[in-house]
């Protein structure tokens, strides 16, 4: 079982918003206060979309946010459109030494 | 272009070893951590190993901590994992991933990856 839990799946209409959850369940990860989330296509490697909690890479649209309240950090994409559909990893990181984990994904549906 | 580029993987029997290796291009490679992720076939993804920029810091997930090794020679911009006492459970996709500074477990770009199958 994930220090990070995620639901296994979602689902969206194309122009809703939906959001993604991912909670810190395990006292192993406290300190690692950083996180991050991955975008993932069948057969493709991941690719960072946010990363510090709430930052975006160069490129990324700004439909997708990141927030967090307590234990939970959560993604959101507003807008949804089909190119959408895909899993998405949180991942939780410290700047200090490279060790990192992730939640166990979540298989987002584009209707 | 940053790219980074898996090989070594293949098929070997359960508690043979094997070596990965990853080529770094088109950023200044020792200047940043790098990590290992593997990914079953039709699972998550789950963090290997990470190694800090000169070496120094090396972190080792549990599922792999005394049977994996990681290193790395900044001289020729590669990236290594030694994996001994290989079992089935091993068999992945094996991600070698590029960190955004010398120490950092964020990860902000991916090889294309390399499969290990364990039989």
């Amino acid at each position: 079982q994930s220090a990070l839990t995620q639901p296994h799946s979602l689902s969206g209409s194309p122009g809703q918003s939906v959001t993604i959850s991912c909670t810190r369940t395990s006292s192993h990860v406290a300190g690692y206060d950083y996180v991050s989330w991955y975008q993932q296509y069948p057969g493709k490697a991941p690719k960072l979309i946010i990363y510090d909690v709430v930052k975006r890479p160069s490129g990324v649209p700004d439909r997708f946010s990141g927030s967090r309240s307590g234990d939970t950090t959560s993604l959101t994409i507003s807008g949804l459109r089909p190119e959408d559909e895909a899993d998405y990893y949180c991942c939780s990181y410290t700047g200090s030494y490279p060790y990192t984990f992730f939640g166990g994904g979540t298989k987002l549906t584009v209707l | 272009e940053v790219q980074l580029v898996e090989s070594g993987g293949g098929l070997v029997q359960s508690g043979k070893s094997l070596r990965l290796s990853c080529a770094g291009s088109g950023f200044t490679f020792e200047d940043y951590a790098m990590h290992w992720v593997r990914q079953a076939p039709g699972k998550g993804l789950e963090w290997v190993s990470g190694v800090s920029w000169n070496s120094d810091n090396i972190q080792y997930a549990d599922s792999v901590k005394g049977r994996f090794t990681i290193s790395r020679d900044n001289a020729r911009n590669s990236l290594y994992l030694q994996m001994d006492s290989l079992t089935p459970e091993d068999t992945a996709f094996y991600y070698c991933a590029k960190a955004d500074d010398l120490w950092s477990g964020l990860v902000d770009f991916w090889g294309q990856g390399t499969l290990v199958i364990v039989s």
